[in-house]
């Protein structure tokens, strides 16, 4: 069976300083993964998405994140936070037809 | 660039009383889904369709819960008898394929309808 753990429910970071948001994953076969973002009163916005092409993942906004199977991870990134990245994200593994999202891990950016 | 639209913004509805959500998919898309996320926990899956029919529903989407395609644009979620429970974001998605092509799994999400039950 497929399941998500986001190990952080809450990280705060100074502007400028790296980002770190952790999720290891749990899949019986080849997952899709995907990591996104939830800005307050907002829908869903995808940020990057791993789909078995390369391990590192570019998204948007600066973000990306590795696929590494042998730890089973895929832990989200960003070299310089920036005051609109507090948002709520979510890292997702799909096999077939639906997504498993995690529980969220709520960013917080601090000047 | 298409996108995934979700009618109403809001709905407030007194308990017991039947509503139903709307969403129209991306027009090529053939699976569609919809998911609910209670304020301050995590987004659940609650049913898939395709080729008028249910895929995959969770236990969540017990028959109080129903889903249609009326038309060729519009899936709706229907709740017959709501309950303060049932209060919570509702998104509509759809995608192209699903299953084995991993990389078009992507699924890409409305904006949401918010449901407050009184």
């Amino acid at each position: 069976a497929q399941s998500v753990t986001q190990l952080d429910s809450h990280v705060s970071v100074s502007e400028g300083t790296p980002v770190l948001l952790r999720c290891n994953y749990s899949s019986s076969y080849s997952p899709s993964l995907f990591w996104y973002v939830q800005h307050p009163n907002k829908g869903l916005q995808l940020l990057l998405k791993y789909t078995s092409a390369a391990t590192l993942v570019k998204g948007i906004n600066g973000f990306e994140a590795e696929f590494k199977k042998s730890e089973t991870s895929f832990h989200l990134t960003k070299p310089s936070a920036h005051m609109s990245d507090a948002a709520e994200y979510f890292c997702v593994v799909s096999e077939t037809y639906k997504y498993i999202f995690g529980t969220g891990t709520r960013l917080k950016v601090l000047a | 660039e298409p996108e995934v639209t979700q009618t109403p913004s809001h709905q407030v509805t007194q308990m017991g009383q039947e509503v139903i959500l709307r969403c129209v998919p991306i027009s090529n898309h053939l699976y569609f889904y919809w998911y609910r996320q209670i304020l301050g926990q995590k987004v659940e899956f609650l049913v898939s369709f395709y080729n008028n029919e249910i895929s995959e529903k969770s236990e969540i989407f017990d028959d109080q819960f129903s889903v249609e395609r009326p038309d060729g644009s519009n899936f709706t979620l229907k709740i017959r008898s709501t309950k303060l429970e049932d209060s919570a974001m509702y998104f509509c998605a759809s995608t192209r394929l699903a299953g084995a092509l991993s990389s078009y799994n992507e699924q890409f999400f409305g904006p949401g309808t918010r449901l407050t039950v009184l």
